[in-house]
């Protein structure tokens, strides 16, 4: 069964620090996302990793995949307060028809 | 163009209710899938659909829970005799197939009290 565990669960960092958020995953899977949740709103894509050393940047935020290692990761550079939400990584399986999901980071920029 | 969307967004029933909550997906897309959500958590898998054949229902927590999509593009997932349990956002995603990129409405908020 595949497992999706992200940490850390909740984050509070201040404006124009850096941090990462990491997600580890069960077993091998095709593609990762990473997505952002404001509070009462639905899930925003932010990226789709697709292969071993797959890395995306828009803006602040910055997603890697290791497919050997399972393990994505979000890096925040600089943050500002307009990322606080609650991010997802999920992954999926080919062969399968779902998308598994992690507990979430909900993170909490201090301006 | 219009994205996925779902209605009502806000639903209260009472326990042991029954309730109807519509999805539409976006035109055109071949797969729709529903998530529940709890409070805190990250969606879970209730159901899929391609086209109108509902290929896994895996993830409905019990019979209580009835998902159909008869024409291939507005699903309806119904859930009889509802309970505290029951109450979380379920959200409706489409794609344009089995191996695309997934697209999530607003969700439904389900309370039940």
């Amino acid at each position: 069964e595949l497992k999706v565990e992200q940490n850390p669960l909740f984050l509070s960092m201040q404006e124009g620090k850096n941090y990462t958020i990491y997600c580890n995953y069960s077993t091998t899977s095709d593609r990762l996302y990473w997505y952002r949740q404001d509070p009462g709103k639905s899930l925003e894509s932010l990226f789709v990793l697709l292969s071993n050393g797959a890395v995306k940047q828009e803006g602040r935020l910055m997603a890697s995949l290791d497919t050997k290692a399972r393990l994505s990761t979000l890096h925040i550079t600089a943050a500002v307060h307009d990322l606080s939400a609650t991010y997802f990584c999920a992954v999926d399986i080919r062969r399968d028809d779902k998308i598994i999901f992690g507990k979430g980071t909900r993170l909490h920029i201090l301006p | 163009g219009a994205g996925v969307s779902q209605s009502p967004r806000y639903k209260v029933a009472k326990r042991g209710q029954d309730v109807a909550l519509r999805c539409d997906p976006i035109s055109g897309h071949v797969s729709l899938f529903w998530y529940q959500q709890a409070l805190g958590q990250g969606p879970e898998f209730l159901t899929y659909f391609q086209n109108e054949a509902q290929l896994d229902k895996s993830g409905l927590p019990s019979d209580r829970f009835f998902a159909e999509r008869p024409e291939g593009s507005v699903s309806t997932l119904k859930i009889q005799r509802t309970q505290q349990e029951d109450s979380a956002v379920y959200l409706c995603a489409s794609s344009l197939d089995i191996s695309s990129e997934q697209y999530f409405g607003p969700g439904t908020r389900l309370t039940v009290t």
